[in-house]
């Protein structure tokens, strides 16, 4: 599986747009870009998940570079509850790439 | 929003006893699994189920492993006989697809004493 980079932290104003950009400059032609969050000691959460296009669903976009090789996720009106790791997650579709592999993501802070 | 239950929500037991997690999946998913994720570190992924099989399984997943599907909706974990390390939150999973779009338990906190 391709490699992600995420910086550690981030920290965001309530109501203001969340940006958590992530690397992945190796990832291959089928592999899946995956986003998914833990708020503390829950389980984690799926958000959104995109292949080249961009995607927007109730929770997040995903804004995928033409190249592929980075991402950045928007939520949109961050809210406190928006406070959890995120995770960036690049998966291939198929034969035994679909394990999730979690690394340490991004710790967001939602600031009032 | 459906949801995946796990019980008990905390476990404690002596080391070298059996213990068994449990987790009802969201009902018309067909794939499972079990992450788990020792306090500070990572999520790591132990095994995945489809099939009353076991579709693939991690290093950490060795014999003192093992999951079952009991009964058509509950899937459980079962640790023989615990070690200290294996203390750890164990999150429970399900999906439709194989890999897509995981719903996870809010997990087990197993403390192994």
């Amino acid at each position: 599986d391709a490699k992600t980079t995420q910086p550690t932290s981030m920290d965001c104003a309530e109501g203001r747009a969340a940006n958590l950009p992530c690397n992945h400059s190796t990832i291959s032609g089928n592999e899946y870009v995956y986003w998914y969050r833990q708020i503390h000691s829950q389980g984690p959460q799926y958000i959104i998940h995109g292949l080249k296009n961009n995607e927007t669903n109730e929770m997040a976009s995903l804004i995928i570079t033409e190249d592929r090789k980075s991402s950045t996720l928007i939520l949109p009106h961050a809210t406190l509850r928006d406070t959890a790791v995120y995770y960036c997650i690049v998966i291939g579709s198929g034969g035994s790439n679909y394990k999730l592999t979690f690394g340490k993501g991004t710790l967001l802070t939602v600031n009032p | 929003e459906p949801e995946v239950t796990q019980t008990p929500s905390h476990q404690v037991t002596q080391m070298g006893q059996e213990v068994i997690l449990r987790c009802v999946p969201i009902s018309n998913h067909l794939y499972f699994y079990w992450y788990r994720q020792i306090l500070g570190q990572k999520v790591e992924f132990l095994v995945s189920f489809y099939n009353n099989e076991i579709s693939e399984k991690s290093e950490i997943f060795d014999d003192q492993f093992s999951v079952e599907r009991p009964d058509g909706s509950n899937f459980t974990l079962k640790i023989r006989s615990t070690k200290l390390e294996d203390s750890a939150m164990y999150f429970c999973a399900s999906s439709e697809i194989l890999g897509v779009r995981l719903f996870f338990g809010s997990g087990t906190q197993l403390s192994v004493l």
